[in-house]
């Protein structure tokens, strides 16, 4: 079974400070990652995504994060946080090669950025 | 393109009643998937349509039930609410398998549910 655990579910930083959101995944099949963005009153926005090749992948918004198969991690960052970036974010994992195949969330991380 | 559409964006029932949420996909996309936001928990993945057919189901019971139309579009239909099923359903399409593989799926901004 895949399951995605977020450590910490709220983060708060300073503007211009790093960001870094973490998330953990467990699966028997090579997975395929996502995080997702949720601002308040909206749906989910796809903030990037790794499916195969390079494990550094980069984002919309300045976002990027990294697969480490080893620690089993896909923890975001961004070097420099903006007001903008408060919101919640959600990692998920998909099983499956097709889109269709179902996401599996995490509880999600709310971002707090003061200026 | 007005991406994924739902509605209504608000709704409020009494327990015991029954609700009708609907859902229009992405211009292209032939496939809808539902899922359940609770406060302060990540999305679950209900059931999926394609094909106006149910494709994949997660773990909810039968009052939880959908319907998808020739032309896409979907429906959640839930039966005998109960105060634990107020949540965000959020609906989402995706293009045709044979479609382009990096292309995800696209979430509509939800339905908020509160069942009193």
């Amino acid at each position: 079974a895949q399951s995605v655990t977020q450590l910490g579910s709220h983060v708060s930083v300073s503007e211009g400070a790093l960001v870094l959101l973490r998330c953990n995944y467990s699966s028997s099949v090579p997975p395929y990652l996502f995080w997702y963005v949720q601002y308040p009153n909206q749906g989910l926005q796809l903030l990037l995504k790794y499916t195969t090749g390079a494990t550094l992948v980069k984002g919309i918004n300045g976002f990027e994060a990294e697969f480490k198969k080893s620690e089993t991690s896909f923890h975001l960052t961004k070097p420099s946080a903006h007001m903008s970036d408060a919101a919640e974010y959600f990692c998920a994992v998909r099983r499956g090669v097709y889109n269709t195949d179902k996401l599996i969330f995490g509880t999600g991380t709310r971002l707090q950025v003061f200026p | 393109d007005a991406g994924v559409t739902q509605s209504p964006t608000h709704l409020i029932k009494t327990r015991g009643q029954q609700v009708t949420l609907r859902c229009s996909p992405k211009s292209g996309h032939d496939t809808v998937s539902w899922y359940q936001q609770a406060l302060g928990q990540g999305p679950q993945f209900i059931f999926q349509y394609y094909e106006e057919e149910e494709r994949q189901r997660g773990n909810f019971p039968d009052r939880f039930s959908g319907h998808q139309f020739p032309n896409y579009s979907s429906e959640l239909n839930v039966n005998a609410l109960l105060l634990g099923d107020s949540a965000l359903y959020l609906c989402a399409s995706s293009p045709p398998r044979w479609g382009p593989m990096n292309t995800e799926a696209f979430f509509g901004q939800g339905t908020r549910l509160t069942v009193v």
